[in-house]
């Protein structure tokens, strides 16, 4: 079965604040893909990163950074130096094989950054 | 001008109400995909439609009848729905629907809401 966890439902930090968005996956396929997506307040979702499960790589994007393992199936987010404009919903999703190309979302982290 | 344009952007409607949610992707895909959006509960995939095909019906409910007329227009449209229902409907498009690689570019979604 495929199956995305995202145990924190929400998290509150000030302004400045690094923060660790966790996501845990579950699928017994070897070719699988992970991504994060951001929904702000407007609704829609937004695409932030796609990863392979070949590529183990950590990769950094600004102020934003992913790092993937396999051994502990966890795929986390990390934003460094927060900012209001982070405020969103982040959810992170798993599409393989298994799931016949659809993509499986975890329940979603709520990120309130205060100023 | 959004990829992915949704409307009504909010609807009221009573039990006995007929009424349809429009889903428009300016982005040249061939796959378009309803979710349900409920509080507290996983992103769940509703509908695919592929190359104005249906590849997927995820046991939805028949009160829920999507149309697909060309590979740019989505439709949704609601019957007989009940108070449970109401929740936020997110529509998306992608290349093509079935492979591993497929990101999802999203609208802004309806909120639905049933009296």
């Amino acid at each position: 079965a495929q199956k995305v966890t995202q145990a924190q439902t929400e998290i509150s930090v000030v302004e400045k604040e690094d923060v660790t968005l966790d996501c845990v996956y579950e699928t017994r396929d070897t070719t699988y893909y992970l991504f994060w997506y951001k929904q702000p307040p407007s609704g829609e979702l937004v695409f932030l990163i796609r990863r392979n499960s070949f590529d183990e790589q950590n990769e950094i994007s600004g102020r934003y950074s992913w790092n993937f393992q396999k051994s502990t199936s966890s795929f986390n987010f990390t934003i460094t130096a927060s900012q209001v404009v982070d405020s969103a919903v982040y959810f992170c999703a798993l599409i393989s094989g298994g799931s016949q190309g659809n993509l499986i979302f975890g329940k979603g982290t709520k990120l309130s950054v205060k100023p | 001008e959004t990829g992915v344009t949704q409307t009504p952007r909010h609807l009221v409607m009573g039990m006995t109400n007929k009424k349809s949610l429009k889903c428009e992707q300016h982005l040249g895909h061939n796959a378009m995909y309803w979710y349900k959006q409920s509080a507290k509960k996983p992103l769940e995939l509703m509908f695919v439609y592929n190359f104005k095909e249906q590849t997927e019906n995820n046991s939805v409910p028949s009160r829920f009848s999507p149309e697909c007329p060309n590979s740019s227009h989505l439709f949704l449209h609601l019957h007989t729905l009940q108070p449970e229902d109401s929740a936020l409907y997110l529509c998306a498009s992608s290349q093509e629907a079935g492979g591993l690689t497929g990101e999802l570019f999203f609208g802004e979604g309806s909120r639905l809401t049933v009296l």
